[in-house]
């Protein structure tokens, strides 16, 4: 999962298994999360997104799960392919920041390395 | 449709050059907004604009300025670089709506002050 530090904490996984990256927020005001991709030397990509008053939301090959309980969303990528090799991070919005993410507090991301 | 565009790609400056980066959105967004990043600081919000006509202070203002030129286009000006603002630069944009208030981002520059 995302942590703080100079170095990205990071997952690898085989070719065609199933990814899973964490993500602890901080805000239990938040009620809206997003979870983005961002390749090497590339401007940062919306992958999907969920608000507070759901807990699963599938997207194509990924599905955001939120545990409000304890303040975690995780991201689930299935079959993994080498495109998927990025940065993943996510993002958080607390709920009394009205229409408008000028509030959105980014997580510093974890690695995901693919192996053919 | 190319979504948010941000120019130069690339820029190496001196300490005490000026330099504007420019962006532009065609996805008739009403907020706008400029992002630093760094290694092991994520996203860090410099300015950003709610609607066309007003800018506000984020996280990390100091040494910058902005100008919502139009609706589509928001460019952030560093007056006098210093090597502390050699980083990578990301625009986004935003429009709330009750299901969805995402921030799209463009390709970012890369500035390095010497």
């Amino acid at each position: 999962g995302e942590s703080v530090g100079l170095h990205l904490p990071t997952l690898s996984v085989q070719e065609g298994d199933n990814s899973i990256i964490n993500c602890a927020y901080s805000n239990s005001a938040s009620d809206y999360f997003i979870w983005y991709k961002q390749e090497s030397g590339k401007g940062p990509q919306f992958i999907i997104d969920i608000r507070s008053n759901m807990d699963k939301r599938q997207g194509q090959r990924v599905t955001v799960l939120l545990n409000k309980t304890v303040k975690h969303l995780s991201l689930q990528i299935a079959a993994t392919q080498p495109g998927d090799s990025a940065v993943y991070f996510c993002a958080e919005e607390p709920g009394d920041s009205g229409a408008g993410s000028y509030q959105l507090t980014f997580g510093k991301g974890t690695k995901l390395s693919v192996i053919p | 449709n190319a979504g948010v565009t941000q120019t130069p790609k690339f820029q190496v400056l001196k300490t005490g050059q000026s330099m504007t980066l420019q962006c532009a959105q065609d996805m008739n967004h009403n907020s706008m907004y400029w992002y630093r990043q760094d290694p092991g600081m994520g996203l860090r919000l410099i300015y950003y604009s709610a609607s066309e006509g007003t800018t506000d202070k984020g996280e990390v203002p100091n040494g910058y300025n902005v100008s919502r030129l139009n609706k589509r286009e928001f460019s952030l000006r560093l007056e006098s670089a210093a090597p502390s603002q050699t980083s990578v630069y990301f625009c986004a944009s935003s429009e709330w709506d009750i299901s969805t208030d995402t921030q799209y981002f463009g390709p970012g520059t890369r500035l390095t002050v010497l």
